[in-house]
C-alpha cells in the first residue's frame, strides 16, 4: 500500500523555536505538498515541490520554509514558531502536477506552539 | 477568484438517509473536482472526482452531481451509514494553475 509518512503525530514547541516537520513518501511521486488544516478554513497550501530542490510558495508561505534534498522527502520548517502556527499540518504527494490525479495525504502532525 | 465555497459546515443524518453536501466555485478554468473524505486522526483520502464535461458520476453509494452553468456541484451519500461519519472536502483544480483549492469542509455525523 502506498504511503505518505509524517514523522510525528503530535508536537509541542515553544514560541521562537525552530521546528522541523518531516514527510516521506514511498510512491516515487514527483510532487509533494504541505498544507495546514484549521477548522472552518479547510486546507490551505503552504508550499509545494515538483522536483528535487525545487519549491514553490503556496497561499500562506509566510513564516515557513521547505527543503527537498531527496525525491522521497519533503520537510517543512518553521523558522521561529509562533502561537498562530498552532495547527494540523498535512503532507501530500501526487503523481501528476498539483493533484490532477488526486493527492495521497499523510496522517498529519498536530503542532501546538506554547 | 479561486474560492470553493462548501456548505453546510456540519450535517447530522439518520442511518439510511441521504447526505447532501454542496459546493460552489467561481473559477471556470477548474477542470477537475475531487472530493476527499477524512476520518479522525487520518489524512484526507480521495473519495470520488468528476470532470466538468460530465453531469453525474456514481461510485457505489456516492454520487457527484455537477451543474456547470450554475458553477455548483454536490456530493450525495445514499443509504448513509455510521461508518460514513467523517469530514468531507470538495475541491477544484485546474491544470494551468497548478493548484487544488479546497472547500472549508463538512463534518458529517450519521446517527445509528
Amino acid at each position: 500500500d502506498v504511503k505518505v509518512t509524517q514523522s510525528s503525530r503530535y508536537l509541542v514547541k515553544r514560541t521562537g523555536e525552530k521546528v522541523f516537520l518531516e514527510c516521506v513518501q514511498d510512491m516515487d511521486h514527483e510532487n509533494m505538498f504541505w498544507y495546514r488544516q484549521d477548522p472552518g478554513l479547510g486546507l490551505r497550501l503552504i508550499y509545494f515541490s515538483y522536483d528535487v530542490k525545487m519549491k514553490e510558495k503556496g497561499d500562506i508561505p509566510e513564516g515557513y520554509s521547505v527543503s527537498r534534498e531527496k525525491k522521497e522527502r519533503f520537510s517543512l520548517i518553521l523558522e521561529s514558531a509562533s502561537t498562530n502556527q498552532t495547527s494540523m499540518y498535512l503532507c501530500a504527494s501526487s503523481l501528476y502536477a498539483q493533484g490532477a490525479a488526486g493527492y495521497t495525504f499523510g496522517s498529519g502532525t498536530r503542532l501546538t506552539v506554547v | 477568484q479561486q474560492q470553493v465555497k462548501q456548505s453546510p459546515q456540519s450535517l447530522i443524518v439518520q442511518k439510511g438517509g441521504i447526505s447532501i453536501i454542496n459546493c460552489a466555485y467561481e473559477n471556470t478554468a477548474f477542470d477537475y473536482f475531487p472530493w476527499y473524505q477524512q476520518f479522525p486522526g487520518k489524512g484526507p483520502a480521495l473519495l470520488i472526482a468528476i470532470r466538468p464535461d460530465v453531469s453525474e458520476k456514481k461510485e457505489g453509494r456516492f454520487t457527484i452531481s455537477f451543474n456547470k452553468s450554475a458553477k455548483q456541484f454536490s456530493l450525495h451519500i445514499m443509504d448513509s451509514q455510521p461508518g460514513d461519519s467523517a469530514t468531507y472536502f470538495c475541491a477544484g483544480y485546474y491544470t494551468g494553475g497548478f493548484k487544488t483549492i479546497f472547500g472549508a469542509g463538512t463534518r458529517l455525523f450519521v446517527k445509528a
